[in-house]
Order: C-alpha cells, then sequence, then structure tokens
C-alpha cells in the first residue's frame, strides 16, 4: 500500500516562529510537491522538487523554503511563521517514469498561526 | 488567466440525477489530465485519469477536447456518497513539471 506520511495532521505555532512540516513518502517517486489548500482558493503549489536537492518554485513560494536531502523526504520551511500562513498544507508524490502517473497525496497537516 | 480553471459550484443535485463538470486549461502543451476526489477534511484521491479518446469507470465518464482545452466528468444516476469536491488536475509534458489543481467544483447529492 503506497504512503505518503506527513509528520503531524495539527500544528498550533506562534508569531515569528520557525516552523518545519515534514513529508516522507515510500514509494520512490523522484518528484514531490508542497501545496496548500485554502477555502475557495483551491490547491496552491508552493514549491515542488524533482530530485534529491533539486527544488523549484511554485506558484506561491514567498515566506516558505523547501529542503530535499533525501529522496525519500520532502520538508517545508516556514522561516517566520504569520497569520496568513494559517492553512491546509498538503505533501504528494508523483513518479517520473510515465505522463499518466497519479499524485498521491498525505493526510495534511493544519497549521494554524497564533 | 489561471492555469486550470473550474466552476466552484456548489451543484446540489437529486439523487439519480445526472450532473456534468468541464474545467479549461490555457497550456496547450498539456499532456496528462485527471479528475481528483477530495471529501471533507481529508486529502484528495485519483478518480480518474482523462484519455484522448474519452474514458468511462461505472457511472463516470471522462472526457478530453483538446481543441478547446477543457476536460469534463459526467457522473450518471448520483448517489449520495458522490458528494464531494472534484478537482480537475493537468500536467504539462515531461516529468519535471507542476501538477496544477483546478479551484474544485462541490457536489452535494440530496436525497
Amino acid at each position: 500500500d503506497v504512503k505518503v506520511t506527513q509528520s503531524s495532521r495539527y500544528l498550533v505555532k506562534r508569531t515569528g516562529e520557525k516552523v518545519f512540516l515534514e513529508c516522507v513518502q515510500d514509494m520512490d517517486h523522484e518528484n514531490m510537491f508542497w501545496y496548500r489548500q485554502d477555502p475557495g482558493l483551491g490547491l496552491r503549489l508552493i514549491y515542488f522538487s524533482y530530485d534529491v536537492k533539486m527544488k523549484e518554485k511554485g506558484d506561491i513560494p514567498e515566506g516558505y523554503s523547501v529542503s530535499r536531502e533525501k529522496k525519500e523526504r520532502f520538508s517545508l520551511i516556514l522561516e517566520s511563521a504569520s497569520t496568513n500562513q494559517t492553512s491546509m498544507y498538503l505533501c504528494a508524490s508523483r513518479s517520473r517514469a510515465s505522463v499518466k502517473a497519479e499524485a498521491f497525496f498525505g493526510q495534511g497537516t493544519r497549521l494554524t498561526v497564533v | 488567466r489561471k492555469e486550470v480553471e473550474q466552476d466552484p459550484g456548489p451543484f446540489n443535485v437529486p439523487e439519480g440525477a445526472t450532473v456534468a463538470f468541464n474545467c479549461t486549461y490555457s497550456n496547450s502543451a498539456s499532456q496528462s489530465f485527471f479528475w481528483y476526489r477530495q471529501d471533507c477534511r481529508k486529502e484528495p484521491k485519483l478518480l480518474m485519469s482523462v484519455y484522448s479518446s474519452g474514458n468511462e469507470d461505472g457511472r463516470f465518464t471522462a472526457q478530453l477536447n483538446r481543441a478547446s482545452q477543457y476536460i469534463s466528468l459526467l457522473i450518471r444516476d448520483s448517489k449520495l456518497s458522490d458528494s464531494a469536491t472534484y478537482l480537475c488536475v493537468v500536467c504539462p509534458s515531461g516529468g519535471y513539471q507542476k501538477v496544477t489543481f483546478g479551484t474544485g467544483t462541490k457536489l452535494q447529492v440530496i436525497p
């Protein structure tokens, strides 16, 4: 059974804190993605990575950074959390082997910044 | 123009009805298309891929119109359990590209 696991389901952090969201996949996928999902705005891509140590900005990278030191792990970092980063964060992974490959999601992390 | 656009709905339909959703995309080089389903407070999961010739999976039919750059999802004989948000997904050619989601269309099937 394929699996994408996010480290936390719920997080509450204070404004200005550095926040790490971790994502691990066990499918040996090359591509990994971080999205945030907000009501009325859908899933918006923050960053993605197509290989170890490689990263590409998505549509809304401001205020975020990422790290991909190992193939199975993709971390999202909020350098200084702000209240407008309160959201649901979803990690996904996808094989590069086929254009028809499905993207698999983690269960999501609901982050509240107070 | 957004890369992928969907009517957010909600679509409220009675059980047994047929309902259709459309999704338009702006990148003519897009190669792969999917419909995902997302239940409330859950992660999105693949419903079906969309093939050039159109494809069917039980009560669900997906179509692709490259000339007009849209994909569609048709649900026949709607069930209460079909209530969810349906997300259109578009991938450009190549494996090094991002996966772009539409904002989703909310479907509520009512008894």
